[in-house]
Parts: C-alpha cells; sequence; structure tokens
C-alpha cells in the first residue's frame, strides 16, 4: 500500500543536540511538507519541497534544515538553533491536481527535548 | 499571505445530533481549495471533505457537508447524526491554486460528542 512513513513516533533531544526526523513516501508526489503542531497552534508550515533538490521556508524556518536528494525522502533537522524544539512533527506529500488531489500526512513523530 | 480562522476552540455535541464548526478565510485568489481534516486521538490526519472553489455545488461525503460561500469566504462543516467516533480535533485548511502555495491550516477546533 502507498504511503507516507515517519520514524521516529517518540524521540528525544539533548540541549545542544541535532536531531533528524525521518519521513519516506512511496506514492510518487512531488511536493512534500514538514509542520509543527503546538497546542491551541494549529498545524503551522516549516519547509516544503516542489522537486527534488529543491526547497522553501515556511512560516517557522529557524532552526530547521531540510534536504531533498531523493523524490520519496524529505528529511527534518532539528537543529540546536531551535529554541522550544518540543512539538509533534508531521510530514506530508500532495498529489498532482486532479480527480484525487489530495494531501497526504504521515503519522507523526513526537520530539521531546530532555 | 493566506489566512484560515476557526473562531471556535471547542465544540460539544450530543449523539445523533447536528453540528457546524466554522472556518473563515483570507484570500484575493478567485481558484483555490478548502478542506476539513479530523485529526483524532491517534493524531493521524484523516481527509474528511475538500471543496473546489469554482464549483458551486457544496461538497458532501455521507455524514459530514459543507457550506461554500465564496463571497463571504466562507466554508463550515456540518456532521450530521453524530457519533461518538467523531469527537476529534477539526481543521479547516486551504491552498491557493497559483504557484506553489502550500496548506495553510486553522487552529482548529475539539469536538467533544456526549453520550
Amino acid at each position: 500500500d502507498g504511503g507516507i512513513t515517519q520514524s521516529p513516533k517518540y524521540l528525544f533531544r539533548k540541549e545542544g543536540q541535532n536531531v533528524t526526523l525521518s519521513c519516506e513516501q512511496n506514492l510518487n508526489h512531488d511536493a512534500m511538507y514538514w509542520y509543527r503542531q503546538d497546542p491551541g497552534q494549529g498545524l503551522r508550515l516549516i519547509y516544503y519541497s516542489q522537486i527534488v533538490n529543491d526547497f522553501q521556508k515556511g512560516d517557522i524556518a529557524e532552526g530547521y534544515s531540510v534536504s531533498r536528494e531523493k523524490k520519496e525522502s524529505f528529511p527534518l533537522t532539528v537543529t540546536s538553533a531551535q529554541k522550544n524544539p518540543t512539538a509533534f512533527y508531521l510530514c506530508a506529500s500532495r498529489s498532482a491536481p486532479g480527480i484525487n488531489y489530495g494531501y497526504t500526512f504521515g503519522s507523526g513523530t513526537r520530539l521531546t527535548v530532555v | 499571505a493566506q489566512t484560515v480562522t476557526q473562531s471556535q476552540p471547542e465544540m460539544s455535541v450530543q449523539e445523533a445530533e447536528t453540528v457546524t464548526l466554522s472556518c473563515t478565510y483570507d484570500t484575493s485568489e478567485s481558484d483555490y481549495y478548502l478542506f476539513w481534516y479530523k485529526q483524532p486521538p491517534s493524531r493521524q490526519m484523516i481527509l474528511v471533505i475538500r471543496q473546489e472553489a469554482y464549483k458551486q455545488q457544496n461538497a458532501t461525503e455521507n455524514r459530514f457537508s459543507v457550506n461554500f460561500q465564496k463571497a463571504a469566504k466562507s466554508f463550515s462543516l456540518k456532521i450530521s447524526d453524530s457519533q461518538l467516533g467523531d469527537a476529534a480535533m477539526y481543521f479547516c485548511a486551504y491552498r491557493g491554486n497559483s504557484g506553489n502555495t502550500p496548506l495553510v491550516f486553522g487552529k482548529g477546533t475539539r469536538l467533544s460528542v456526549i453520550a
């Protein structure tokens, strides 16, 4: 079955440490997205990518970095510059416009700073 | 920039009753998509319904329907015959149809269903 796989499900980070969240899709979607979810804030866009080797900053990109070396993969690195990284992170991909146009979401990664 | 506003942080409904969740958005575009997503306690995002702005007919999916008022920039979700499994966070989202605009979300409405 096609879908998006995020790993790990839970991640703990020490102060000053960089961590990478994995996002892999086998849907052949060109566009991929990273969102951060905090209580009462909805989903806020961190980074997005429309094609391989290209990506754009979202509304809250500071302290995060991404890469898009393969169509299937869009990993997110939370750097030590991100002062408040504890949150739930969702990865998504988007199908091409058409009858089944829409977004597919992964099951998320819960990141906690310890 | 486009914004999406959900003015009801929390709502509750009796089982088998009907509830309407509100959503307004701000845009200067004429062609766009609107979505309602459900996020249950598992936190998996589930598409409830989608509306293309160029379609005047309101979208319907079983017990879920929308009231799309383009001029008023309003996109409310009606849930009929509410069930316990409908309890979740509901997010309204917007995507313009020009360029590379991403999906923009409202802050969500937490729906409780009372047995």
